[in-house]
């Protein structure tokens, strides 16, 4: 089974409005760690936002939101006001504990987004 | 935030020759550093664990003898590619993870583009 799932391979959205960008996760680690990367066309990855299990607000950073659903699995990024900037490749990702005592970290497959003008 | 700097970001070389990569966290120390290979359009695929001053965690199906790994300092970390050939052509991205809170963040460098001739 996936470990952390984006439903949506690819997603386009009008500049100035606000997008949502799926993930669902699966972990039987109580604490976990569930972040949001951007890799743009010249291939860096940028951190975005992080959201701890145990945290109980959701996670925001400027225009960047995180919708965590605990119940549902689900750690939704929400961008608001898109700028055509935006344009990139999105990763959702999640920390949890291994047997051994170190972290893992799982990336998703990824969300083409693209900010039409 | 945190810096990370990758350094070369695009290296060419002949079949049989080795390349190294150096990732280096500019603004913090990384006990413990990733080292990531992506294919065109695919997620990232973990490689190796770099822990300092220790040896490096590699993933199963990574040749550990092709793929040398130094954690020699808490901000740098190296990549050896040993004995290239065309089928190590790729994109190599390093990450160093940053403890702030409780929430451990891996930040990334800008990556390298590997192609072996």
């Amino acid at each position: 089974a996936q470990k952390i799932t984006q439903t949506q391979p690819g997603m386009f959205v009008q500049e100035k409005e606000a997008v949502t960008l799926d993930c669902t996760y699966d972990t039987s680690d109580p604490s976990y760690g569930l972040f949001w990367y951007k890799q743009p066309s010249s291939g860096e990855m940028i951190f975005l936002i992080y959201q701890g299990s145990y945290d109980q607000q959701n996670a925001t950073e400027g225009r960047y939101s995180l919708n965590f659903q605990k119940a549902r699995k689900s750690a939704n990024l929400v961008i608001s006001a898109s700028q055509l900037g935006d344009s990139a490749m999105y990763f959702c990702a999640m920390r949890e504990g291994t047997t051994s005592g170190t972290y893992k970290y799982i990336f998703g497959t990824g969300t083409r987004l693209k900010v039409l003008a | 935030g945190a810096v990370v700097s990758q350094h070369p970001s695009w290296v060419i070389c002949k079949s049989g020759t080795s390349v190294k990569i150096e990732c280096r966290s500019l603004d913090f120390q990384a006990t413990t550093m990733f080292w990531y290979r992506q294919f065109p359009k695919q997620s990232l695929m973990l490689m190796a664990t770099s822990n300092e001053g220790s040896k490096a965690t590699y993933e199963q199906g990574v040749e550990k003898d092709k793929f040398l790994i130094n954690h020699a300092s808490l901000t740098l970390s190296t990549l050896t590619v040993t004995s290239a050939h065309p089928e190590d052509s790729s994109f190599y991205i390093c990450s160093a993870r940053k403890t702030s809170g409780g929430a451990h963040i891996q930040y990334f460098g800008a990556g390298t583009r590997l192609s072996v001739l």
